[in-house]
């Protein structure tokens, strides 16, 4: 079945630090994908998507690059700032599966100044 | 805009209770969504429905029932409480005319069975 794996965290940086978390997944066909953010006391809210492959999703300065060839979507930013500090799941949409998701298992991450 | 709202935000429950956890989307949203969050497992979902009077199963569905009582509503109820659904409980929904991805979430419930 379908399935996605990140890295696990968390993971802790500086302020202004790059960010990488890695996203790989398994799927029939060619999915859709997405990265969600969960910030503390909240639900989740959409971050970036990428429909095919080569496309590079990006919002607030965070992009991923739908990388078939390796079936990874990894998510980046520059410069990271405390208000980022928050859970990111990585996800996947199946071709004909409507809008169900199916999600990674979450990569805290904590920015300290 | 209120967007998903759920209640109860918190309950704790004894072994072989019941509750329902309630959940109301003011966005016309066709699709609904019930996922469970365990650390280290991420979401799963439970059940949803893809549209008002349907409802399926999703990942983790034993222990659960659900009821569309509307297009707004979509209520998650646990018969008979057990420890191993101790977890934070989601609903969602999306615009099933847009096949996006984009699931909008509510604050969670976070549920402690004993």
């Amino acid at each position: 079945g379908d399935s996605v794996t990140q890295m696990e965290g968390p993971v802790t940086l500086s302020e202004e630090a790059f960010l990488t978390i890695n996203c790989t997944y398994t799927a029939t066909g060619y999915p859709s994908l997405f990265w969600y953010v969960q910030y503390p006391g909240e639900g989740l809210q959409l971050l970036l998507k990428a429909t095919k492959a080569d496309d590079k999703g990006s919002n607030k300065g965070f992009e991923a690059t739908y990388r078939k060839e390796t079936t990874s979507f990894h998510l980046e930013k520059g410069s990271v700032q405390v208000s980022d500090s928050a859970v990111y799941f990585c996800a996947l949409r199946r071709p004909g599966g409507g809008n169900k998701l199916t999600f990674g298992t979450g990569t805290q991450l904590k920015v300290e100044l | 805009n209120a967007g998903v709202t759920q209640t109860p935000k918190f309950q704790v429950l004894k072994t072989g209770q019941s509750m329902t956890l309630q959940c109301a989307q003011d966005m016309n949203h066709n699709s609904m969504y019930w996922y469970r969050q365990d650390p280290g497992m991420g979401l799963r979902l439970i059940y949803y429905s893809a549209s008002e009077g349907t409802t399926d199963k999703g990942e983790v569905p034993n222990g659960y029932n659900v009821s569309r009582l509307n297009k707004r509503e979509f209520s998650l109820r646990l018969e008979s409480a057990a420890p191993s659904q101790t977890s934070v409980y989601f609903c969602a929904s999306s615009d099933m005319g847009q096949i996006t991805g984009e699931l909008f979430f509510g604050e969670g419930s976070r549920l402690t069975v004993l």
